[in-house]
């Protein structure tokens, strides 16, 4: 089955650098890369939206400045947190999409903690 | 805009029994898929069920059933059987038919005893 490899699973950083988080597909083109941050026990909250080759979507709230994304091929897609602060400490996690109204991938998610 | 409605911040159920988590949308598209997932501590996003807004059938799959009602815009999860390893937060979502939106509620916990 489609396989979506999200690295790294958890990391811990200290406040005021950026971290990288990369997801891959792995054996479909994902011709869309949802990005999703959750806090504890709630929903996943949209954070933007890529598709290959153009710029991403960003929700509203959701600062492009500070959260990079890059969808550069149709496996990989990377989202950047800039500067990260420790209020920026969640759970990211990316899911593709290829392209119809089923089939989305999940990544396993990583846990960032902002120190 | 698309909304997910999940109205139900926890349930609990005993092992065997049957429940239902429920879930409502609101949408102008006429093409679009509904999903349930279940996500258990761990963090990792399991697709559980998906139905098809022109699907004319309710999607079963193994335990799971969903009970949708289009003109309600209702789209329930039933889990048969509980068993304990269901014990996990679910969450029911919307796709359009082009897949480039999804879009989730914001989540059942779901508590299964013995």
């Amino acid at each position: 089955g489609a396989v979506v490899s999200q690295h790294p699973s958890w990391v811990i950083c200290k406040s005021g650098t950026s971290v990288k988080i990369e997801c891959r597909s792995l054996d479909f083109q994902a011709t869309t890369m949802f990005w999703y941050r959750q806090f504890p026990k709630q929903s996943l909250m949209l954070m933007a939206t890529s598709n290959e080759g153009s710029k991403a979507t960003y929700e509203q709230g959701v600062e492009k400045d500070k959260f990079l994304i890059n969808h550069a091929s149709l496996t990989l897609s990377t989202l950047t947190v800039t500067s990260a602060h420790p209020e920026d400490s969640s759970f990211y996690i990316c899911s593709a999409g290829a392209g119809r109204a089923y089939g989305y991938t999940f990544g396993s998610g990583t846990r960032l903690t902002v120190v | 805009a698309q909304k997910i409605t999940q109205t139900q911040p926890g349930m609990f159920v005993q092992e065997k029994e049957a429940v239902t988590l429920d879930c409502t949308y609101d949408t102008s598209d006429q093409s679009y898929g509904l999903f349930w997932y279940k996500q258990p501590s761990s963090g990792e996003m399991i697709f559980l069920i998906y139905q098809g807004s022109y699907d004319e059938q309710n999607a079963t799959e193994g335990r799971y059933s969903l009970n949708f009602q289009k003109a309600r815009k209702s789209a329930n999860l039933v889990i048969s059987a509980s068993q304990l390893g269901d014990s996990a937060m679910y969450f029911c979502a919307w796709a359009n038919q082009a897949g480039t939106a999804l879009i989730f509620g914001k989540g059942t916990t779901l508590s299964v005893s013995s």
